[in-house]
């Protein structure tokens, strides 16, 4: 069935580092794909998201390309802050569908 | 405008008994999720409804666990007979009736539920 598969965290970085959570997705279809980002003790937020292949969703500096070749859409940020710290979740949507599948999570921590 | 809104926020059961948790999908939402949050675990998929229709229930336990959306009021995830297996977070989110791709779906706080 339609799946997502992220890297395992948590994944530690000090204040100013480069961030990169890598995301697959099963090639079912032509999805759409999101990123959320969840805060603790929080729902779920979008943090953006693409449609189509070669998309590029950024907000709030975070980015992530639609790679139909490669089935990915990992999330970068050249500079993370501490107020990055979350769980990021990479999901997906199949086309005119509602139904989403999310990844297991990624833990991020920032360090000052 | 009003997010999605659930109740309670935290729940505490004795094993064998019920719980009920209700979501307010935002205004002008139709489309209403259910998801289950183990602890240090992923967002796993439960059920899928519209108004007094359930779309997809692929990821509901076949035992205990049931969900509606009825014409009036607010949606409902029961779970009778609670176990300590239950104790998860469950988020609710929901979604206009858009029919484009890169539907977002908007998501509530989330209602802990700890079974002892």
């Amino acid at each position: 069935g339609d799946s997502v598969t992220q890297m395992e965290g948590p994944v530690t970085l000090s204040e100013e580092a480069c961030l990169t959570i890598n995301c697959t997705y099963t090639a079912t279809g032509y999805p759409s794909l999101f990123w959320y980002v969840q805060y603790p003790g929080e729902g779920l937020q979008l943090l953006l998201k693409a449609t189509k292949a070669d998309d590029k969703g950024s907000n709030k500096g975070f980015e992530a390309t639609y790679r139909k070749e490669t089935t990915s859409f990992h999330l970068e940020k050249g500079s993370v802050q501490v107020s990055d710290s979350a769980v990021y979740f990479c999901a997906r949507q199949n086309t005119g569908g509602f139904k989403t599948i999310f990844g297991a999570g990624t833990r991020l921590f920032v360090k000052a | 405008n009003a997010g999605v809104m659930q109740n309670p926020r935290h729940l505490v059961r004795r094993r064998g008994q019920e719980a009920r948790l209700r979501c307010s999908p935002m205004k002008g939402h139709s489309h209403v999720y259910w998801y289950r949050q183990l602890p240090e675990e992923g967002l796993k998929f439960m059920v899928y409804l519209q108004k007094e229709n359930i779309i997809d229930e692929s990821g509901m336990p076949k035992e205990r666990f049931s969900a509606e959306f009825p014409k009036e009021g607010p949606s409902i995830l029961r779970i009778q007979q609670v176990v300590r297996g239950d104790s998860a977070a469950y988020f609710c989110a929901s979604s206009p009736p858009s029919g484009s791709s890169g539907n977002t779906i908007y998501f509530g706080e989330g209602s802990w539920l700890t079974v002892v």
